[in-house]
C-alpha cells in the first residue's frame, strides 16, 4: 500500500526566505506526482505536475524535483512571500489507468511572516 | 474556461439522513474523482468515474456511492449519515486520456458537510 509522507508538518519563516518542502513515498512505481496548495477551507490548486519520466518542473518561483528511485520529491519556493502561506500537499498517481486515484500526504502548513 | 464546480457549498444534515452532492467538471474533461478531507485522516480517495463507469473505488463503506452522467457531471450519495461523515468533500476532474497533461487533476472548491 502506497504511503506518502511530508516533512516538515509545519513551517514558519520570515518573508524572503528560500524554502524546501519534502515529500516521500514508499512505492517507487508511481506514474506521476502532483503538488498542490490549499488555502483554509478551500479546494486544491494545482502547482506542478511531474511525470515519472521527468526529473523536475518549474513554474515561476516554484521548482519541484522527482527522484523515483529514492521515493522522494522536493518543492522549492524561492523568495517566499506572505501570499505563499497555505497548506502544501503532494500526491502520487499509482499507474497509467488510475487517472484520478491520488494518494496524498498529510501536507505541510506554511506560514510566511511579513 | 470555467473551473470545476460543486453544489451545494455547505450542507447541514442530521444523523440517519442521506445526502447528494453534485460536481460539474471542466468542459471536455471526462474523468471525475471524489475525495473526503477530514482533519484526522487528511485527503482520502472515494471513487473515480470515467465515461459513466466507476474505474476505481477507495476503502469506504457501501453507504458511499456515486455515478456519472453522459455529460460527465457526477453525483455522490451518502446514505444513513453518521457524525464521522462530517468533512469537506472534494471533486476533481482531469482531461481525456491521451490529451496533453491528461493526468493533471483540477479540484473544485468542495462541499462542506456537517452532520449533527
Amino acid at each position: 500500500k502506497q504511503e506518502v509522507t511530508q516533512i516538515p508538518a509545519a513551517l514558519s519563516v520570515p518573508e524572503g526566505e528560500n524554502l524546501v518542502l519534502n515529500c516521500s513515498f514508499t512505492d517507487s512505481a508511481i506514474y506521476n506526482l502532483q503538488w498542490f496548495r490549499q488555502d483554509p477551507g478551500k479546494g486544491l490548486t494545482s502547482l506542478l505536475l511531474i511525470q515519472s519520466s521527468q526529473r523536475e518542473q518549474t513554474s515561476g518561483r516554484l521548482n519541484a524535483s522527482l527522484d523515483k528511485s529514492s521515493g522522494r520529491s522536493t518543492l522549492y519556493i524561492a523568495a517566499s512571500q506572505p501570499g505563499d502561506s497555505a497548506t502544501y500537499l503532494c500526491a502520487v498517481i499509482p499507474d497509467g489507468t488510475s487517472y484520478g486515484k491520488l494518494t496524498f500526504g498529510q501536507g505541510t502548513i506554511l506560514t510566511v511572516h511579513p | 474556461k470555467a473551473g470545476v464546480t460543486q453544489t451545494p457549498r455547505y450542507l447541514i444534515k442530521t444523523r440517519g439522513q442521506q445526502v447528494t452532492l453534485s460536481c460539474s467538471p471542466i468542459s471536455g474533461h471526462r474523468s471525475v474523482s471524489w475525495y473526503q478531507q477530514t482533519p484526522g485522516q487528511g485527503l482520502q480517495f472515494l471513487f473515480e468515474y470515467f465515461s459513466e463507469t466507476q474505474r476505481n473505488k477507495g476503502n469506504f463503506p457501501g453507504r458511499f456511492s456515486g455515478r456519472q452522467f453522459s455529460n460527465s457531471r457526477s453525483e455522490m450519495n451518502v446514505s444513513t449519515l453518521e457524525l464521522g461523515d462530517s468533512a469537506l468533500y472534494l471533486c476533481a476532474s482531469s482531461p481525456r486520456p491521451g490529451a496533453l497533461r491528461s493526468y493533471e487533476q483540477y479540484f473544485g472548491p468542495g462541499t462542506r458537510l456537517t452532520v449533527t
